[in-house]
């Protein structure tokens, strides 16, 4: 968790509105991947990025790989996006190394 | 749907008692591996196979230990378990292993009483 600072730690949301969410790298990342785990477990990839942005519907992803960051935007933020939402930083290969969550709920 | 398959879902057993856990992956990936996912939700590396070699054993207690017959499979066994091996526990898989997406399993609770 300290090599990779996740934050916020817990977030809501009314639907309907905008947030974003973001992590620090300590550790050299290479590239990123944002997951959300639904309240069944299940880690559901979102993105995978190696310096740069991508876009995806509602959710919009940038790693900043020269400021050891990246960021997560929703927008229109819907109730089933209610979860858990992880990034997590490969440095030397071989592995991921997560940060801590961010515990969203949108409320209606 | 997803098509790294993990069996069981859920496993409660006591004290001392031996489990193992299956997955298997469909992906066609060459690299598998084991992360633990604890209470606080914290993920952390466990083990990584390439090919059925052990390239990644992070600092776990010897009563884990993995087993691949092919690279479409790693099961992890877990020898006398103990409270603090309660847990999710994720399989997943990627090709290759460096710079490469990684997919994830459902996942197996295990609950130790």
């Amino acid at each position: 968790g300290d090599k990779v600072k996740q934050s916020p730690s817990a977030l809501s949301l009314q639907e309907g509105t905008n947030s974003a969410l973001r992590c620090n790298f300590s550790i050299a990342a290479t590239t990123v991947q944002w997951f959300l785990q639904n309240p069944r477990g299940s880690l559901i990839n979102l993105f995978y990025l190696v310096p740069g942005t991508k876009e995806n519907g509602r959710l919009k992803s940038t790693f900043n790989s020269k400021e050891s960051y990246s960021t997560l935007h929703i927008r229109d933020a819907q109730l089933e996006d209610s979860g858990t939402y992880f990034c997590a930083a490969e440095n030397m290969g071989y592995k991921l190394t997560f940060g801590t969550g961010t515990s969203l709920l949108v409320d209606p | 749907e997803t098509a790294v398959f993990q069996t069981p879902n859920y496993h409660v057993t006591q004290v001392g008692n031996e489990v193992s856990f299956n997955c298997k992956q469909t992906l066609g990936h060459d690299t598998m591996y084991w992360y633990k996912q604890d209470s606080k939700k914290l993920l952390k590396i466990m083990f990584s196979y390439n090919n059925k070699q052990l390239i990644v054993n992070e600092t776990v207690p010897r009563r884990f230990s993995p087993q691949s017959s092919d690279k479409a499979h790693l099961n992890l066994r877990i020898k006398s378990v103990e409270p603090e091996d309660s847990a999710v526990y994720l399989c997943a898989s990627s090709y290759g292993t460096v710079n490469t997406e990684v997919f994830f399993g459902k996942g197996t609770r295990l609950t130790v009483v």
